[in-house]
């Protein structure tokens, strides 16, 4: 059984530009959702998709936004790039929403100059 | 209400050591309790996971200590080996609802050989 699958692994953009992240969950699971890693801080929870639906959303500006597809694959998106926007962009997928055990993808490396 | 604190920030341990790693919570509705394993330019995964009805779950050399009364738990790693380098995150969630993950700042661990 195949995995959970980001692309790209690695991305640099400038600041003022958007970035479009994608999401690959492993079959048969329909909830994703999305953390932001970087050092000192942890993960930090972006938000949650379940059957095309925002479950759950943490504490980020309106400028990260994602998406779901009816195949479970999700989107995210984050429009006008900051140097701080820099960071490990980390996807997970599960059965169901509420579940708890998480499986993680190998992340897409974020680098805004 | 929301947080998860982690200690320490990094550790150094002897081969054959034991490695502990703690963390505290203050959300009392919070009832799965995760440790994640994360290996450089890998997502985190799943190590272990305990519910407050037990105050101890093992797994090989891996054991969770839960004290629900002082809302703290702790991974204990017996006889560490230099493949358990790696950093370690502990959460907490709710397991049903829209609860989110909350995690821990994370801990990395160097077993020396």
């Amino acid at each position: 059984k195949a995995g959970v699958t980001q692309t790209p692994r690695y991305l640099i953009k400038t600041r003022g530009q958007q970035v479009t992240l994608s999401c690959s969950p492993i079959s048969g699971h329909r909830s994703v959702s999305w953390y932001q890693q970087t050092p000192g801080q942890g993960l930090q929870f972006l938000f949650e998709y379940f059957s095309e639906t925002q479950r759950n959303k943490g504490n980020f500006p309106g400028r990260f936004s994602g998406r779901q597809f009816s195949n479970s694959r999700s989107e995210m998106n984050v429009s006008t790039l900051e140097l701080g926007d820099s960071a490990l962009y980390l996807c997970a997928s599960s059965k169901q929403t509420g579940n708890e055990k998480l499986f993680f993808g190998s992340g897409t490396q974020l680098s805004v100059l | 209400q929301q947080q998860v604190k982690q200690s320490p920030q990094s550790l150094i341990v002897q081969k054959g050591g034991i490695s502990i790693i703690n963390c505290a919570y203050e959300n009392t509705a919070f009832d799965y309790f995760p440790w994640y394993q994360q290996f450089p330019g890998k997502g985190p995964a799943l190590l272990i996971a305990i519910r407050p009805d037990v105050s101890e779950k093992k797994e090989g050399r891996f054991t969770i200590s839960f004290n629900k009364s002082a809302k703290q738990f702790s991974l204990h790693i017996m006889d560490s080996q230099p493949g358990d380098s790696a950093t370690y995150f502990c959460a907490a969630t709710k397991g049903s609802g829209t609860y989110k993950y909350i995690f821990g700042t994370g801990t990395r661990l160097k077993v020396l050989a």
